[in-house]
């Protein structure tokens, strides 16, 4: 099974700042790479996909990105409506699987 | 609007089976795998398993930690998908979501979440 590795796993950051989240994957992924943003009580909604495809409504200042087997989701000019629980999750090869997640808290 | 409703959930004492239902509207159902994704209190998102629709000839996979226990299935004249548990173990208590994709690829993200449904295994 393919291991995903997330870090930070909660940051801490003021609203207008730029925040990057960290996801490692075990094995080659291609880019089978999803983000996920999930909020207290709330199911999870994909941001990105393919690594760096921004799902239809999600504001322009998140973005993603690979190098190799790294990839990073970036938040420029974070809004205070980006709280919440951030995931990665591959979806190259059964089993999927997900990050362990990031706690986004805005100051 | 596509949608997915999971039912079925609730208290169930450890050992006892537990059938899980998820109902779809909006979606051509028969062409778009169904996955399971559960989450225990305060803990991350954790795959459970899928069935594939049946262009991909509707098999199942199922992560490690519940293979063997779970079944997963699904009713194309109900547009349903269910995930039947048994043996349940404390450990299985979650909020279990129901989650398919608008692609009907049969490796993608999961675009389309239901609202979940708690499972409680307790004595």
């Amino acid at each position: 099974a393919i291991r995903m590795t997330q870090s930070p796993s909660s940051l801490s950051a003021s609203t207008g700042d730029r925040v990057t989240i960290t996801c490692r994957a075990s094995q080659g992924i291609s880019s089978f790479l999803a983000w996920y943003q999930q909020k207290p009580g709330k199911a999870p909604k994909l941001l990105i996909s393919a690594t760096a495809t921004l799902q239809p409504g999600v504001p322009s200042r998140f973005s993603g990105s690979a190098s190799g087997t790294d990839f990073t989701l970036t938040i420029s000019d974070l809004q205070s409506e980006d709280f919440g629980t951030y995931y990665c999750q591959q979806y190259y090869t059964y089993l999927y699987s997900f990050g362990q997640g990031t706690n986004l808290e805005i100051k | 609007e596509v949608q997915l409703v999971e039912s079925g959930g609730g208290l169930v004492q450890p050992g006892r089976p537990l059938r899980l239902s998820c109902t779809t509207s909006g979606l051509t159902f028969s062409d778009h795998a169904m996955n399971w994704v559960r989450q225990a209190p305060g803990k991350g998102l954790e795959w459970v398993g899928l069935i594939r629709s049946q262009t991909y000839g509707g098999t199942t996979e199922y992560a490690a930690s519940v293979k063997g226990r779970v079944t997963i299935s699904r009713d194309e004249s109900k547009s349903t998908a269910y995930l039947q548990m048994n043996s349940l173990k404390v450990e299985d208590t979650a909020v279990y979501y129901c989650t398919s994709s608008t692609s009907e690829l049969p490796l993608a993200p999961l675009d389309i979440w239901g609202q979940g449904t708690m499972v409680t295994v307790s004595s």
